[in-house]
């Protein structure tokens, strides 16, 4: 069974800094891994899509890479804002042709 | 990209009443369309996979008498919340899986609150 888990569960940083919020999986065979943004109140907003044959994506100041043999996902945001403050999810989508999301980090960036 | 909506966006009803939820896919048919439920401050469970022209199927854990899915068309699938309780009260989203694509597109959610 597919168990996704997020380290950490919450993140204060300042403005500015660049940060790592680290997705894990226990079976590597996936199609993808999806990474998304939450505002609270809101749905989700899709950030980064790769697929399991790729390493990494980016998008501007947001970078996303994968290490399906270690069962390992990064997301990368440079140069930090306010705005980026929110709750990010990541997602594996798996041959059962279901998305099992993990717990989140909720991220505060401080002016 | 693809775009999935949901309607309403918000609703708030009284204990007792059902709801009903529309999910559509709108630039695309999707065969297969999924519902999750998110509870306050935690992340997104599957309730059901929904497949056009048959029954859907739940998770474990899920009443299926109590959510009721029908994908009656290729860009619309409907959850109705029976008997709406206050613990029903939750963030509902859906998505929707493009054919031949191993992906998903999330629609906005929809917030449910029971009183």
């Amino acid at each position: 069974k597919q168990e996704v888990t997020q380290i950490p569960a919450a993140l204060s940083v300042p403005e500015g800094e660049n940060l790592v919020l680290n997705c894990s999986f226990t079976d590597s065979a996936i199609y993808n891994l999806q990474w998304f943004r939450q505002d609270p109140g809101k749905g989700l907003t899709s950030l980064l899509l790769i697929q399991s044959s790729q390493r990494e994506q980016t998008s501007g100041r947001l970078n996303a890479s994968l290490d399906k043999s270690s069962g390992r996902s990064t997301l990368y945001i440079a140069a930090s804002q306010p705005g980026d403050s929110a709750t990010y999810l990541c997602a594996v989508y798996s041959g059962t042709y279901k998305y099992i999301f993990g717990t989140g980090t909720r991220l505060k960036v401080l002016a | 990209g693809a775009v999935v909506s949901q309607h309403p966006s918000r609703v708030i009803c009284k204990s007792g009443t059902s709801v009903k939820i529309e999910c559509r896919s709108l630039d695309f048919q999707a065969t297969t369309m999924f519902w999750y439920r998110q509870f306050p401050k935690k992340s997104l469970m599957l309730m059901a996979t929904s497949n056009e022209g048959s029954k859907a199927t739940y998770e474990q854990g899920v009443e299926k008498d109590k959510f009721l899915i029908n994908h009656a068309s290729l860009t619309l699938s409907t959850l109705t919340v029976t008997s709406a309780h206050p613990e029903d009260s939750s963030f509902y989203i859906c998505s929707a899986r493009v054919e031949g694509l191993e992906t998903q597109y999330f629609g906005p959610g929809t917030r449910l609150l029971v009183l």
